[in-house]
């Protein structure tokens, strides 16, 4: 399994609160993508990142950011949560060589309930 | 565990039998795909790949087929076994590469005894 983790793996907060869910790999790889998985939607892109200090905006990034210090971590935060941010979110890391992108990996996930 | 769709499309195999799961795309620019199995309260598994240069990729009891010319992807199971059963989707990478992987609704997979 490639090497990501991330925490907690198990949240609930309330309406209102700051919530920061943390993505780290001993991969070394250089792309680094939050998700979340919502029924029937499927997995959405929230940010991505292309390396240290370099993110952008994915499908569903309102109310949320990201930040990367260092190639291993990639933190996602919901600066006041919301029911509507109530998910499943995974993060994953990819790489790119000659061959263009390749292997997108992806960590366990974290269950965040917001009441 | 975690509900990954309410109302997936359901293949019922038979333990032992072949399982053909497909997945249609729409951007005839993507130039990598993906499959995934995703378990009950798991993250997506990463299954085998293939590029756009390729038709066909084998793995271990896996086989994946990629028809470019009408944009659809397939993922054979050989001898499919109970630990098969789960949830398969299928994943595009298009322009701009690296930063937009699209992902299908998948496919939920029973393997029958």
């Amino acid at each position: 399994d490639a090497g990501i983790t991330q925490s907690p793996r198990h949240k609930v907060t309330e309406t209102g609160t700051p919530v920061t869910l943390r993505c780290h790999q001993t991969e070394n790889h250089r792309y680094m993508y939050w998700y979340r998985q919502d029924p029937g939607h499927g997995l959405r892109l929230i940010h991505y990142s292309y390396g240290v200090k370099d993110t952008d905006k994915g499908e569903v990034s309102d109310g949320y950011s990201v930040s990367r210090s260092k190639t291993e971590d990639f933190l996602l935060t919901l600066e006041s949560a919301t029911s509507s941010q109530t998910s499943v979110y995974f993060c994953a890391i990819s790489e790119a060589g000659l061959a263009g992108v390749y292997e997108q990996y992806f960590g366990p996930g974290t269950r965040l309930t917001v009441t | 565990g975690e509900s990954v769709g309410l109302h997936l499309p359901t293949l019922s195999v038979q333990e032992g039998d072949n399982s053909i799961i497909n997945c249609a795309y729409s951007n005839s620019a993507s130039d990598y795909f993906i499959w995934y199995k995703q378990e009950s309260g798991k993250g997506p598994q990463f299954i085998i790949d293939i590029r756009s240069n390729m038709d066909k990729r084998q793995g271990q009891r896996v086989t994946v087929l990629l028809n470019k010319t009408v944009k659809h992807l397939s993922l054979q199971i050989a001898a499919t076994q109970p630990g098969d059963s789960a949830v398969y989707f299928c994943a595009e990478s298009r322009p701009p590469y690296g930063q937009n992987f699209v992902f299908g609704p998948g496919t939920r997979l029973s393997v029958l005894p």
